[in-house]
């Protein structure tokens, strides 16, 4: 699995967007971009995930860059609920593999 | 989306016992789960891929005699920390792979070891 890096925290104010880079730079053809958070004390959180597009659901949305070596996770209103570690991981959507996660980026999110 | 638990959520024991965890895919079959360990204030490290049928593939480092894997159906994976020690309490995960190839991820069970 390509590496991704990461700031290790991040603060954002209850009701803001929560804009939450990821690098990828060595990122290949065929892997996806996938983010997962953990809030505390429970397992990882499926969140999204993309090729090249940019995709959004009821979480949030995923902008990847025309290159594909950074994305971005953004929360649209950000509640107290969503204070977590966020993980950007990049893999083959076929692999059917284990992920590798990083370090992730704490977000707090604060009234 | 499709739910994993895993029981129990905490356990205590004692040093030099053993402690079994389960994890359940409770609406797929399963037949590949995966075994995570937490430490605090760390990421998640993968112990061990575990195939419905066959032997578990651990990770450089893991000790498959310690950290003991069956999957004997497609639903249900454990894990049994044999010999429990201080240094192994931390934040067991597990995660299911559910077709295509999707993962979903367990509430995870805290072992601290006394």
């Amino acid at each position: 699995d390509a590496k991704t890096t990461q700031p290790p925290s991040m603060d954002c104010a209850e009701g803001r967007a929560a804009n939450l880079p990821c690098n990828h730079s060595t990122i290949s053809g065929n892997e996806y971009v996938y983010w997962y958070r953990q809030i505390h004390s429970q397992g990882p959180q499926y969140i999204i995930h993309g090729l090249k597009n940019n995709e959004t659901n009821e979480m949030a949305s995923l902008i990847i860059t025309e290159d594909r070596k950074s994305s971005t996770l953004i929360l649209p209103h950000a509640t107290l609920r969503d204070t977590a570690v966020y993980y950007c991981i990049v893999r083959p959507d076929n692999a059917g593999n284990m992920l590798t996660f990083g370090g992730g980026t704490r977000l707090m999110v604060k009234p | 989306g499709a739910v994993v638990s895993q029981h129990p959520s905490w356990v205590i024991c004692k040093s030099g016992t053993s402690v079994k965890i389960e994890c359940r895919s409770l609406d797929f079959q399963a037949t590949t789960m995966f075994w995570y360990r937490q430490f605090p204030k760390q990421s998640l490290m993968l112990m061990a891929t575990s195939n419905e049928g066959s032997k578990a593939t651990y990770e450089q480092g893991v000790e498959k005699d310690k950290f003991l894997i069956n999957h004997a159906s497609l639903t249900l994976s454990t894990l049994t920390v044999t010999s429990a020690h201080p240094e192994d309490s931390s934040f067991y995960i597990c995660s299911a792979r559910a077709p295509p190839n999707e993962q979903f991820f367990g509430p995870g069970t805290r072992l601290t070891v006394l």
